[in-house]
């Protein structure tokens, strides 16, 4: 089956610092990923559309120049969280739907972030 | 806008009972879709069905089975005799079926479901 990897897997960093997130499609073309968050014991909260080649689509109340989100190929998504404060430890994940359907769409395995 | 209510926070059940977890969604859209996914410990979200709004049809696989009714506006799960490895936070999510939205999914609030041996 298709299979969307995140990279890394988890991350500890200071506060201050920028942290990357990748999301990859590895066995397809995906056009559009979306990044979701999860706080602890809480539920996903979608934060952007990726689009390739074009700019994200943020959702409300989520800030774009915090969360800079980069589609530069049809495999690649990245997300970084800029400036990372121990507020924006949380769980990301994200999902790629395949190039030329609606319907089909797979989840990354998320990435934990923690900011000392 | 859309709304997802899973309003059972926390479910714990002995090993062999059957267990449903309700899910009650809210959408102005015609065409749409419905999904659960379990999320173990690990974190990774495990597919577990897509339902199409047009299609209300029962479904079973294995020991899973699931509830469509467009009247009720519910997508309830049932999990039959089950086992301890069914123990994880299981989310009911809906997603527009129109133009680009698919796959912009609102999510429940998410079950916690725990089975003791």
């Amino acid at each position: 089956g298709a299979v969307v990897s995140q990279h890394p897997s988890w991350v500890i960093c200071k506060s201050g610092t920028s942290v990357k997130i990748e999301c990859r499609s590895l066995d397809f073309q995906a056009t559009t990923m979306f990044w979701y968050r999860q706080f602890p014991k809480q539920s996903l909260m979608l934060m952007a559309t990726s689009n390739e080649g074009s700019k994200a689509t943020y959702e409300q109340g989520v800030e774009k120049d915090k969360f800079l989100i980069n589609h530069a190929s049809l495999t690649l998504s990245t997300l970084t969280v800029t400036s990372a404060h121990p507020e924006d430890s949380s769980f990301y994940i994200c999902s790629a739907r395949v190039s030329g359907t609606r319907e089909t769409q797979y989840f990354g395995p998320g990435t934990r972030l923690l900011v000392l | 806008a859309q709304k997802v209510t899973q309003a059972q926070t926390e479910i714990s059940v002995v090993e062999k009972e059957d267990v449903t977890l309700d899910c009650v969604y809210e959408t102005r859209d015609t065409t749409y879709y419905l999904f659960w996914y379990k999320q173990p410990p690990s974190g990774e979200l495990v597919f577990l069905i897509r339902r199409n709004s047009f299609d209300e049809q029962n479904e079973i696989s294995g020991r899973y089975s699931w509830n469509f009714q467009k009247s009720t506006s519910s997508f309830n799960f049932t999990i039959t005799a089950s086992q301890v490895v069914d123990s994880a936070v299981y989310f009911c999510a809906l997603s527009w079926a129109g133009g680009t939205s698919y796959g912009k999914l609102t999510f429940g609030q998410g079950t916690i479901l725990t089975v003791h041996p």
